[in-house]
């Protein structure tokens, strides 16, 4: 049983770039939010995708944003980067109707030089 | 912000049950208490939930005061392999609740 896949595991990328980063959820799933990880802190919250719709969203800059496709998977990019950007980015799946908790993904660890 | 407190580190003996602590005073009675853990350089990893009623599953229990103002996780037997990052979140039992991560406890399990 497929977990949470993300692609690519690192990578690095200069200041004012563009990056995408992606997402395939758990088999029977069909939801899926992004998480940030800066060093040191807990994952804090970005947006959340279902139906191919944004359904929620952190405080976190217009410069994010993401798309879901019809199955399911999941796409994160992110404009004009900072080096604030720096971070692991986490992927999380779940199924809208239940309730038994998200399945997250390794993460794409991000550098921004 | 997080709405749970919870020791910043703890230090545990292969073999012997760990005891994880979480604070959620401002908890509502639709919410309920999740634990999720992070090894290091992975994602987080469920472990358990509940509402008011204790929880076993076969990775750890999880007991909930009667107030449901605190909680406890209990890894019976923790090995040098439960060596990781817990969160305590409190959260809507929705798969597409959010949830809000606090620093966690960094457990070391120890020879």
């Amino acid at each position: 049983d497929a977990g949470v896949t993300q692609s690519p595991t690192h990578l690095i990328k200069t200041r004012g770039q563009q990056v995408t980063l992606r997402c395939s959820p758990k088999s029977g799933h069909d939801t899926v939010s992004w998480y940030q990880q800066a060093l040191g802190q807990g994952p804090q919250f970005i947006f959340q995708y279902y139906e191919e719709e944004e359904r929620q969203r952190g405080n976190f800059p217009d410069r994010f944003s993401g798309h879901q496709f019809p199955n399911y998977s999941s796409e994160l990019n992110v404009n004009a980067l900072l080096l604030g950007d720096s971070a692991l980015y986490l992927c999380a799946s779940s199924l809208a109707s239940a309730g038994n908790g998200y399945t997250f993904g390794s993460g794409t660890r991000l550098t921004v030089v | 912000d997080a709405k749970t407190t919870q020791p910043t580190s703890m230090d545990c003996a292969e073999g012997r049950a760990a005891n994880l602590p979480c604070n959620h005073s401002t908890i509502s009675g639709n919410e309920y208490v999740y634990w999720y853990r992070q090894i290091h350089s992975q994602g987080p990893q469920y472990i358990i939930h509940g509402l008011k009623n204790n929880e076993t599953n076969e990775m750890a229990s999880l007991i909930i005061t009667e107030d449901r103002k605190s909680s406890t996780l209990i890894l019976p037997h923790a090995t040098l392999r439960d060596t990781a990052v817990y969160y305590c979140i409190v959260s809507y039992n929705s798969g597409y609740s959010t949830l809000t991560f606090g620093k966690g406890t960094m457990l070391l399990v120890s020879p």
